[in-house]
């Protein structure tokens, strides 16, 4: 069975560049995460997701950040433009429902210049 | 304020030896406690899930304990490997009181290197 799988790896942009991040969750499973993790600390939710819709999006810094799940399966995160504090490690997971155990990507490593 | 706190923050431990890794959390109420291995580059993985009512749950040479009414959770390894060298998480799991669901908080992890 496929895990989440999250492209691209690695990104390296300059600074007020658009940045874009794709998500394939497990199979079935109807809940999905984005997170942001910074270097030596825990994640942080950006978004949740139960099938298409965001029912948790309080921590999405709405000005530049966005983020879409049509069809409930297939997840997007979107930047612009992207800052240098943007620089982290974003993770995808997915989950059976909200109290079940989270499945996450390897993430995407950007890097913004 | 939830919050989940780890320590140590960094460990080095030799190979074949024990080693405890201690989570402190403030969050409630409270649904479950999940410990994550985060190995370089890579995303957490579950290691083990424990509800209110566990006090120990073991997956291989890992065994969690966690007392709800202190509220605090600790990891042991036992006879440590090199790949075992990873990030050990904390996470503690929570209702959310209005909207339902549950709020997940992390905590900042603790770094363990095994060496030879």
């Amino acid at each position: 069975e496929a895990g989440v799988v999250q492209s691209p790896r690695y990104k390296i942009i300059e600074k007020k560049q658009p940045v874009a991040f794709w998500c394939n969750p497990i199979s079935g499973h109807n809940t999905l995460y984005w997170y942001r993790q910074n270097l030596g600390q825990g994640p942080e939710l950006l978004i949740r997701y139960e099938n298409e819709e965001a029912v948790d999006d309080s921590q999405l810094p709405k000005d530049r950040f966005s983020a879409e799940r049509l069809k409930g399966v297939d997840s997007t995160l979107k930047i612009q433009p992207a800052e240098l504090g943007d620089s982290a490690v974003y993770l995808c997971a997915s989950s059976l429902g909200s109290s079940a155990p989270l499945f996450f990507g390897s993430g995407t490593q950007l890097s913004v210049l | 304020k939830n919050q989940v706190e780890q320590s140590p923050q960094s460990l080095i431990i030799l190979e074949g030896k024990n080693c405890t890794l201690q989570c402190n959390y403030t969050v409630s109420p409270f649904s479950n406690l999940r410990w994550y291995k985060q190995d370089t580059g890579r995303g957490p993985v579950s290691l083990t899930i424990m509800t209110f009512s566990e006090n120990t749950k073991s997956n291989g040479r890992y065994t969690a304990t966690l007392d709800a009414d202190t509220k605090q959770s600790s990891l042991h390894i036992t006879a440590s490997q090199l790949s075992d060298s990873a990030s050990y998480i904390c996470v503690v799991s929570g209702p959310i009181l209005t909207g339902g669901g549950n709020k997940l908080t992390f905590g900042t992890g603790t770094q363990l290197k095994v060496e030879l």
